[in-house]
């Protein structure tokens, strides 16, 4: 059964910094481009971030480019969102996604991240 | 980046009417559209990839069509189980983007 589990949410400050996983089962993890989606409290969604399978290209949301990085380590099947100079906006709860075609076919639950002093 | 428009962003529907969803695309994306359903704190829901190709496991009733900038989400016959926000995602251009979502409510 494919599982992909998020982590690292929290309450930080603005300005701050986070970092989030992904912990992904049940299927090849180095054979898939991974995504990062998240959604403001009452909001719709918002793409973030993607790397190919093999990790050498990234992409971004204009709004997230030069404060997040997206990662992967392949012998862990686990993917990574660091994410810098935390502003209000980025509050979100915020999900991995596996890309399959033209789609993303797996959810992770979310995880919340809540920018606040 | 490549603008969704989708249209309406709220529509009450009765159990058993066609329901029928627009996305517009700012320019040309072939057919690399998908659409998804999401209930309140659930992740979303692939129902159709492609443009028109449903997902495995999704009902008949769910349909997709469209190429280029205009593309259409139809439920042929709503069920109580469909009420919920459906998102319109382009996978032709990064960064990706979705539209702004269509709610479908009970009346």
């Amino acid at each position: 059964e494919v599982q992909l589990v998020e982590s690292g949410g929290g309450l930080v400050q603005p300005g701050g910094s986070l970092r989030l996983s992904c912990a992904a089962s049940g299927f090849t993890f180095s054979s898939y481009h991974m995504h990062w989606v998240r959604q403001a409290p009452g909001k719709g969604l918002e793409y973030v971030s993607t790397i190919t399978s093999d990790g050498d290209t990234t992409y971004y949301a204009n709004s997230v480019k030069g404060r997040f990085t997206i990662s992967r380590d392949n012998s862990k099947n686990t993917l990574y969102l660091q994410m810098g100079s935390l502003r209000a906006e980025d509050m979100a709860v915020y999900y991995c996604a596996r890309r399959r075609s033209e789609s993303y076919d797996y959810w992770g639950q979310g995880t919340l991240v809540t920018v606040s002093s | 980046d490549i603008q969704l428009t989708q249209s309406p962003s709220f529509l009450s529907a009765s159990v058993g009417d066609r329901v029928t969803i627009t996305c517009r695309a700012s320019q040309g994306i072939r057919s690399y559209l998908a659409w998804y359903q999401q209930k309140p704190g659930k992740a979303p829901k692939v129902l159709i990839y492609a443009a028109s190709t449903l997902q495995s496991g999704v009902p008949s009733r769910f349909s997709g069509s469209g190429s280029g900038t205009e593309f259409t989400l139809t439920i042929s016959s709503l069920q109580p189980e469909d009420f919920a926000t459906y998102y319109c995602q382009q996978f032709n251009f990064y960064p990706l983007t979705f539209g702004g979502g269509t709610k479908v409510e009970i009346k």
